[in-house]
């Protein structure tokens, strides 16, 4: 498996609270993503960098705000939960070569309450 | 914009019987396709991508332009072949940002 570490695995919060997801990578790839999965709607982009310091909006991105100051490292920021942001959250990596596939990681269950 | 379709939520089927998981796109470029599975409660996992042409655990998927479609077939279902299906369309101008189908979840009963 791609060494990639998603936490926390699990959280519980109430809206209105700040929430940051952290994705740590060790295969130095470039490229790292943001994907919420909800029934239906299989996986959505909500953020992604293609660099450090260098992000860039997806799909879904209101109410969410990443950084990347490390290669390693992206973090994924809920300003103020609200209960539509309930979801199963999941890292992607992926090398710079283009037509490389994504690796995932575990993913982060997150309740709003 | 670029959009994926998988038209089934779930497909149950018998242990042995063929299994054929459908995918539509619409892309104006030169597509490039995945298939990722999430078994129970894991992490996705690449199943196939077209350019390798290749089968894995029995599947196989075939691109058809002209259609726009990329279906996944297996001829025997087994019941570890029971989980969730994503078919998956890669953005190369933008990042390679993947954009996925709702997902099949396949269930494959003894």
């Amino acid at each position: 498996d791609a060494g990639i570490t998603q936490s926390p695995r699990h959280k519980v919060t109430e809206t209105g609270t700040p929430v940051t997801l952290r994705c740590h990578q060790t295969e130095n790839h470039r490229y790292m993503y943001w994907y919420r999965q909800d029934p239906g709607h299989g996986l959505r982009l909500i953020h992604y960098s293609y660099g450090v310091k260098d992000t860039d909006k997806g799909e879904v991105s209101d109410g969410y705000s990443v950084s990347r100051s490390k290669t390693e490292d992206f973090l994924l920021t809920l300003e103020s939960a609200t209960s539509s942001q309930t979801s199963v959250y999941f890292c992607a990596i992926a090398p710079t070569a283009v037509n490389q596939p994504q690796h995932f990681g575990d993913g982060t269950r997150l309740s709003i309450l | 914009a670029q959009r994926v379709t998988q038209p089934e939520k779930l497909l149950s089927v018998f242990k042995g019987a063929p299994v054929e998981l459908k995918c539509n796109y619409s892309y104006s470029g030169s597509p490039e396709l995945f298939w990722y599975v999430q078994y129970s409660r894991q992490r996705l996992q690449l199943l196939l991508r077209h350019i390798s042409r290749e089968s894995i655990k029995g599947f196989t998927a075939d691109l058809n332009k002209g259609e726009t479609s990329f279906h996944l077939k297996k001829p025997f279902a087994q019941e570890e072949d029971s989980a969730m299906y994503y078919c998956a369309l890669d953005n190369k101008a933008a990042g390679n940002k993947l954009t996925f189908g709702g997902g099949t979840r396949v269930l494959v009963k003894p």
